[in-house]
């Protein structure tokens, strides 16, 4: 089955400074790639997702790139702000269900 | 338009007793996925089920574990004989289609085991 492996486990950086968190997949047949922010005691929402058609998307401060070829992807936050403070999930469709990375705790500090 | 609603929020529970924890999809979402949430850790997925079917329960304990989703009412997952490993957030998603679309999160379901 799908295995999903994601870097850093902690990544800390100062406001305005870019983000990049990194994930790899196992298994080529997967094709849809959703990034999930958790924050405290909440369930994780949906913040940006790639379909594998596509090499890259961005929405505002938020982009993801994905490379088939090398099964990664990454998810990249530039200017960011203490809101962006939070536990990013990256995710790889299986066959009939989304499996997710192991998480990211992102500071972002003032 | 509610989103999915999940209950009781927080559950307190003594080794050896039952816990169950109710999971309402999103409006027109007939697909419901339980992901277990250790603290520190990311999400595991436990089963996937579509009404009065289970899809996939490939990530489901063989013992003491349950889900069911029935034709009228709630996703439930149920937790027979609970033990202090048990301790967990369970979350529950809903989906309008299979596999490849966007999932909907409850906000879960913090359950304690003494």
């Amino acid at each position: 089955g799908e295995n999903v492996e994601q870097h850093p486990s902690t990544l800390s950086v100062q406001e305005g400074d870019s983000a990049v968190i990194k994930c790899t997949y196992s298994d080529s047949a997967s094709n849809y790639f959703p990034w999930y922010k958790q924050e405290l005691g909440k369930g994780p929402q949906l913040i940006i997702d790639i379909r594998s058609n596509v090499g890259e998307k961005k929405d505002q401060r938020i982009a993801v790139t994905l490379n088939k070829t090398a099964k990664h992807f990454s998810l990249h936050i530039t200017e960011t702000q203490p809101e962006d403070s939070a536990v990013y999930f990256c995710a790889a469709s299986g066959a009939d269900k989304l499996i997710f990375g192991t998480g990211t705790r992102l500071q972002v500090f003032p | 338009n509610a989103g999915v609603m999940q209950n009781p929020r927080h559950l307190v529970r003594r080794r050896g007793q039952e816990a169950r924890l109710r999971c309402s999809p999103m409006k027109g979402h007939s697909h419901v996925y339980w992901y277990r949430q250790l603290p520190e850790e990311g999400l595991k997925f436990m089963v996937y089920l579509q009404k009065e079917n289970i899809i996939d329960e490939s990530g489901m304990p063989k013992e003491r574990f349950s889900a069911e989703f029935p034709k009228e009412g709630p996703s439930i997952l149920r937790i027979q004989q609970v033990v202090r490993g048990d301790s967990a957030a369970y979350f529950c998603a809903s989906s309008d289609m299979t596999g490849t679309g966007e999932l909907f999160f409850g906000e879960g379901s913090r359950l304690t085991v003494l």
